[in-house]
């Protein structure tokens, strides 16, 4: 089955501590995303990819920071320069090649707490 | 910039009760409009879609018409069911944000037997 895939599901993170949160795609899109949801808030874009080694910074992306070295990838790294961390995060992708019309395909979710 | 505008929740409507929850949008040029949906716990799933004036998106039910005159995106089902509880989402993508999605704060509905 085609589809993203996120892990872990739920994550802690301690005090000054860096951890990574994976997104594994195989449906061969050529775009993935990063968003932060907030509770009773929309989704906020930290990152996104258009092409393997190339990401472009979102609205949030202070404190977080990505790598895309694989079309399959795309992790994200909350570094300890975040100071609110605690959020549900989701990755998504898209074909990367039809403009505004595209749909958006997302993962189940990370919930990353603090301890 | 560009930004959604979503009826506030929650919403709570009794099994086959009309649905509906209203979207606004403030966009550049002309951009293409989305309704997504998330169950508890999940992530988002497309609901439907409009990518140009007076097109209806419609799934599982669901109705949305692309009115440009109005701005709007309005969600419309004629008969819910309990298993429509979930959060919706409105979203758009303009010509001018690199295929970025700009979303409204979301509506949580939930529907009792």
């Amino acid at each position: 089955d085609g589809g993203i895939t996120q892990s872990p599901k739920y994550l802690f993170r301690k005090e000054g501590q860096n951890v990574t949160l994976s997104c594994e795609q195989n449906l061969n899109h050529d775009a993935m995303y990063w968003y932060r949801q907030d509770p009773g808030q929309g989704l906020r874009l930290i990152y996104y990819s258009q092409i393997v080694n190339d990401f472009q910074k979102g609205d949030i992306a202070e404190g977080y920071s990505v790598s895309r070295e694989k079309k399959e990838s795309f992790p994200l790294t909350v570094t300890s320069a975040q100071k609110n961390p605690t959020a549900f995060y989701l990755c998504a992708s898209s074909i990367g090649t039809s403009g505004r019309q595209e749909t958006q395909y997302f993962g189940p979710g990370t919930r990353l707490l603090v301890l | 910039g560009d930004s959604v505008t979503q009826m506030e929740g929650p919403v709570t409507l009794s099994e086959e009760a009309f649905l509906t929850i209203n979207c606004t949008y403030t966009a550049t040029g002309y951009p293409s409009l989305f309704w997504y949906v998330q169950y508890p716990g999940e992530g988002l799933q497309l609901l439907l879609k409009a990518t140009k004036a007076d097109d209806k998106g419609s799934n599982k039910g669901f109705e949305a018409t692309y009115r440009k005159e109005t701005t709007s995106f309005h969600l419309e089902k004629g008969s819910v069911q309990v298993s429509d509880s979930a959060v919706y989402f409105c979203a758009l993508s303009s010509s001018g944000s690199a295929r970025q999605l700009t979303f409204g704060s979301g509506t949580q509905l939930t529907v009792l037997p």
